[in-house]
């Protein structure tokens, strides 16, 4: 079965840190561009992060509002997407969706995501 | 920065066609992609490429992108279908998704 399995949310003071995995099964991870996408509780989508696939160019890509706290990384022998997120604010507080996307680069004809996880939940907050 | 407009709210009567809107500067020279998420549920890929249908969606969902505005299309809507909607689009090496639109079926 294709799916993505998130892991690793959870309450979280400010200032902290947190890392999220994604295991991904069914499909060759290594493939694949994937991406972060979060959902604040009762308001839409906003994406976070996306790195090309592995044997592509190794780009990585981040929304304006998380540039230099987040980092997006992928371990093609596990099958796994992390996103390691440090001094976390109040307003990163949302569901985590790990997605993956249609190709193996991250281009402008195909940054878009063909398969979500169930998400994770983090919290940040005293 | 780049900003997809959506209807906060559409409602349809079952077996009515649906359409809802998604307006922003020139995108009918990008590609307009639309998600549907049903409360609780992750986001769903229903178009992509403007009017591409992925495996498993029936065909009353439609696409279209011209001009400022990308429109998604229901057509016969089912009670099943009562959900938020998003589109999003490329921008500037960012995605950008749209606010969403609840659909209700009345």
């Amino acid at each position: 079965e294709v799916q993505l399995v998130e892991s690793g949310g959870g309450l979280v003071q400010p200032g902290g840190s947190l890392r999220l995995s994604c295991a991904a099964s069914g499909f060759t991870f290594s493939s694949y561009a994937m991406s972060w996408v979060r959902q604040a509780p009762g308001k839409g989508l906003e994406w976070v992060s996306s790195i090309s696939g592995t044997g592509g160019s190794g780009s990585t890509y981040y929304a304006d509002s998380v540039k230099g706290r987040f980092t997006i990384s992928r371990d093609t022998s596990k099958s796994t997407l992390y996103l390691q997120m440090n001094s976390l604010r109040a307003e990163d507080t949302a569901i985590y969706y790990c997605a993956k996307q249609p190709t193996l680069a991250v281009s402008a004809n195909s940054w878009y995501f063909d398969l979500w996880g169930r998400g994770t939940l983090v919290s940040v907050s005293s | 920065s780049y900003e997809l407009t959506q209807p906060p709210s559409v409602s349809v009567s079952p077996g009515q066609t649906a359409s809802i809107t998604c307006s922003g500067d020139r995108l009918g020279d990008k590609y307009a992609y639309w998600y549907q998420q049903k409360p609780g549920q992750s986001p769903v890929l229903v178009i992509y490429e403007d009017a591409m249908r992925p495996s498993g969606i029936p065909e009353r969902f439609s696409g279209s992108n011209s001009g400022n505005t990308a429109t998604l299309t229901i057509s016969g809507t089912q009670a099943m279908d009562e959900a938020d909607y998003y589109c999003q689009a490329w921008d500037s090496k960012t995605a950008k998704f749209g606010g969403g639109t609840k659909l209700t079926v009345l």
